[in-house]
Parts: C-alpha cells; sequence; structure tokens
C-alpha cells in the first residue's frame, strides 16, 4: 500500500535555529501534500497544501515566512520551521493523497518538535 | 462551510463490549469519509476509507457506515480490546479536496 515515510520523528533545537522535516512517498506520486500540526490534546490542523512545482497554499494564521514549504518532486515535500521559538513545539504531520486509491490519504508518522 | 462533529469525546468500556463511534457531517457533498486511529504521541492510521457512493465497509473488528444524506457516519468496533485504545478521528473530503477533521473520540478499552 501507500507509504508516506516522515524524518525525523523527533526533534529538539535552540530558539532561533531552523529546523526541516521531510515528507517522503515512498511508491507512489504526490502532486499534493499537506501538512498539519497538533498542539497537545487538540485537532489537528491544516497548515498548508504543498504543490509540486508551484508555491504552496497557507492557511490562514500561518505564517509563511515562518514555515517555508517546498515541494521540488513529485516523492518530495519540506517543511522548514525558521528561527523556530518554544510556541512552535508541537507535532507535525504530513499526509499526501494517492490518487490511484480513490483520493485516499496517506499520513507520515509525524515529527515531534521541541524548541528549548 | 462544512463542519464535522464527533460524539461522544471521549468512552470507556470495559474489554469485549461492542462499541459504535458517531461522525457527523454538515454538508452532504462529500467525496468520501476517512476514519482514522491516532496513538498518543504517533501519527495518523488510516482505518477505513467510504467513498460517497458506497455505504459501508469492513475491516476486520471494524465496520464503517456511511448516510450521506442525513449526514452520519459510524464506526463500529466489535469485541473491543485493551489495543483499540487509542483516539479515533473522522474526517470527510470535500468539494475542494480538502480534509475536514472532527475533534476525535479518545476511547479506552479497560482490561
Amino acid at each position: 500500500g501507500a507509504v508516506v515515510s516522515q524524518h525525523p520523528s523527533r526533534v529538539i533545537c535552540k530558539s532561533g535555529t531552523s529546523v526541516k522535516i521531510e515528507c517522503r512517498s515512498l511508491d507512489f506520486q504526490a502532486t499534493t501534500m499537506f501538512w498539519y500540526r497538533q498542539f497537545p490534546k487538540q485537532s489537528l490542523m491544516l497548515m498548508a497544501t504543498s504543490n509540486e512545482g508551484s508555491k504552496a497554499t497557507y492557511e490562514q494564521g500561518v505564517e509563511k515566512d515562518k514555515f517555508l514549504i517546498n515541494h521540488a518532486s513529485l516523492t518530495l515535500s519540506t517543511l522548514t520551521v525558521t528561527s523556530a521559538h518554544p510556541e512552535d513545539s508541537s507535532f507535525y504531520i504530513c499526509s499526501a493523497r494517492d490518487e490511484s486509491i480513490n483520493y485516499g490519504y496517506t499520513f507520515g508518522s509525524g515529527t515531534r518538535l521541541t524548541v528549548v | 462551510k462544512q463542519e464535522v462533529t464527533q460524539i461522544p469525546a471521549a468512552l470507556s468500556v470495559p474489554e469485549g463490549e461492542n462499541l459504535v463511534l458517531n461522525c457527523s457531517f454538515t454538508d452532504s457533498a462529500i467525496y468520501n469519509l476517512q476514519w482514522f486511529r491516532q496513538d498518543p504521541g504517533k501519527g495518523l492510521t488510516s482505518l477505513l476509507l467510504i467513498q460517497s457512493s458506497q455505504r459501508e465497509q469492513t475491516s476486520g473488528r471494524l465496520n464503517a457506515s456511511l448516510d450521506k444524506s442525513s449526514g452520519r457516519s459510524t464506526l463500529y468496533i466489535a469485541a473491543s480490546q485493551p489495543g483499540d485504545s487509542a483516539t479515533y478521528l473522522c474526517a470527510v473530503m470535500d468539494s475542494n479536496y480538502q480534509l475536514i477533521w472532527g475533534a476525535g473520540t479518545k476511547l479506552i478499552i479497560k482490561p
């Protein structure tokens, strides 16, 4: 079945540094990938939609200059949290839409980001 | 605007019981509905995907139904086990191919 690989699974960084999270579709091509964020005890919230070869679409309230998204190929999207602050500490999950299975979504395993 | 509601928010039952989780949505114009499972601190696992033209899907002890006209879906778990303890999320894909999420039902199965 469709598999999405997300790395790293956990990362701890210092305030002010940048962190890159990778999301790869291993056995299918994804023209669209999605990035979600989840704070403790809250629902998943869509941050942005990543489109291969074009600019990402950000949800209202998400700073595009802070959360840089690059979707340079059909199998890789990256999310870079720039100048990270403790309030950016969260669980980030990517997903990709595998159109070969009737638009079902496949999710990465998530990245736990802690900014100290 | 599509809204997805899950009831109950939390549920605790003894092992072995059959149980039903509910999901309702306000706009029947959906492409599909998915049920997911999320274990604490981990990513999501897709459980069942029901296309808008389908009425139900089954996988093992899980059965999901969809009544698009009334805006409802149920996830039925038979013979519950402690390993079923997790948060269960439903999400609908709207006409813009966006996923709209429910807040989830936290399920605890007591041994």
